[in-house]
């Protein structure tokens, strides 16, 4: 069963704007973690972030949590072309992950 | 290897073919996941593998899927009687230990029952 729900199913954006998606889920979790998946193909790990974290960053990924609310957000900054992708979130309680059905993000050249 | 190796990258079967699907994991890499990702959907769980445990199997649709592995290696997926249903990607990952530090996915292969 699918726990994380992402918000919005699609964005599009212009090159340079900031990129932000939104995941919430419903149990308590170790950790939650993002994905990247090009072309429906094999997917990339992005950056986890564990229950007792708040915030971490790496490169151009800034991923929050909020365990009160049971949600976390990816922001991706000055996008690319390259970042055109769908973006999922997975969270990890105990030892499966469970996915959301993700956030397709274009970025417009 | 350097990452997780699956194979085919493509399957076309007929309906009622059993198909067997397989998945190389990072070498060290305990645990292993069959996941699969109908079109344009997320990805549902199907089975995962931890070190010589008992497989947990709660993810399998139906008991024409099946999945073995032996020790910390190579393991197949295997669909028996494919119905046009069982169409989708499934996506193999590893991980070392439980996954506390990410998972690492292959390339997945694409099932397509005609």
């Amino acid at each position: 069963s699918q726990q994380g729900e992402e918000d919005p199913q699609a964005l599009s954006i212009q090159e340079g704007e900031n990129a932000t998606m939104n995941c919430s889920y419903k149990t308590s979790i170790n950790n939650l973690q993002w994905y990247r998946q090009n072309s429906g193909r094999g997917l990339v790990h992005l950056i986890l972030i564990r229950s007792n974290e708040r915030e971490k960053h790496s490169g151009r990924l800034r991923v929050t949590l909020d365990t009160s609310k049971k949600s976390s957000s990816l922001l991706i900054t000055a996008s690319r072309a390259a970042d055109t992708a769908s973006y999922f979130c997975a969270t990890d309680n105990d030892y499966k992950l469970s996915f959301g059905a993700g956030t397709t993000v274009t970025v417009r050249a | 290897g350097a990452g997780v190796s699956q194979s085919p990258s493509n399957k076309v079967t007929e309906k009622g073919k059993d198909v067997e699907l397989r998945c190389d994991p990072i070498s060290g890499h305990t645990a292993l996941y069959w996941y699969r990702q109908r079109l344009g959907q997320g990805l549902e769980f199907l089975i995962y593998f931890q070190g010589n445990s008992a497989p947990d199997k709660s993810g399998l649709p139906s008991d024409r899927f099946s999945a073995e592995r032996t020790g910390e290696s190579v393991s197949t997926l295997t669909i028996q009687r494919t119905q046009q249903e069982d169409s989708a990607v499934y996506l193999c990952a590893s991980s070392f230990d439980r996954g506390w530090y990410g998972y690492t996915f292959g390339s997945g292969t694409r099932l397509t029952v005609v």
